[in-house]
């Protein structure tokens, strides 16, 4: 069965403190990977994406992931957090090839204490 | 510059009435997704539209619900006899082709909440 599991429910960081966010996924067949995030109140956002190549991926605001076959980990990283990176931050993997649905994580969210 | 646009964006329904969420992709998408959060979830895909057509409705329950994508105007997804398990937020994803390369971008929700 197609499945993304995500570690932590609840993550509470001081301010400059480093982040790591762990993703696993159960997906037959090459995948496409993505961390999106959602604000509190807004839509989601796309934070970055692993389609092929590099398997470490940098994206906005200064997060990267990096994408481990044998692991079949996707975990985010930043090495300083920020009081404004408060938000839900879900995994998701689709397949590769034509446009298909998406398969979330349960969502992690992280608390930053100024 | 016009993102996904889902309305409305909060919708309060009796057990027993229906429930219609729109839907308008972005500009130049032909591609849509529904997805649902459960409170304290992630998102569940529900179903993938084309332009008047169905291409995977996987994840749709197999009663009261539906949704079309005409060609002209908004998706829209249909909750009929809705019941308390149907609150939760309705999420609608646009993409601008075929290729699972071209990322899905989302709208703001619509919160379901059935009394």
């Amino acid at each position: 069965a197609q499945s993304v599991s995500q570690h932590n429910h609840h993550v509470i960081l001081s301010e400059a403190a480093s982040l790591e966010l762990g993703c696993n996924y159960s997906y037959g067949g090459t995948v496409n990977l993505f961390w999106y995030v959602q604000y509190p109140g807004q839509h989601l956002q796309l934070l970055l994406k692993y389609f092929s190549g590099d398997p470490l991926v940098k994206g906005i605001k200064g997060f990267e992931a990096e994408f481990i076959k044998s692991k079949f980990s996707f975990n985010l990283r930043k090495p300083s957090v920020q009081w404004s990176d408060t938000a839900e931050y879900f995994c998701a993997v689709s397949r590769t090839g034509s446009a298909s649905k998406i398969i979330f994580g349960s969502g992690t969210r992280l608390s930053i204490r100024p | 510059n016009a993102g996904v646009m889902q309305n409305p964006r909060h919708l309060v329904r009796r057990r027993g009435q229906e429930a219609r969420l729109r839907c308008s992709p972005m500009k130049g998408h032909s591609h849509v997704y529904w997805y649902r959060q459960l409170p304290e979830e992630g998102l569940k895909f529900m179903v993938y539209l084309q332009k008047e057509n169905i291409i995977d409705e996987s994840g749709m329950p197999k009663e009261r619900f539906s949704a079309e994508f005409p060609k002209e105007g908004p998706s829209i997804l249909r909750i009929q006899q809705v019941v308390r398990g149907d609150s939760a937020a309705y999420f609608c994803a646009s993409s601008p082709g075929g290729n699972s390369n071209q990322p899905q971008h989302f709208g703001d929700g619509t919160r379901l909440s059935i009394l």
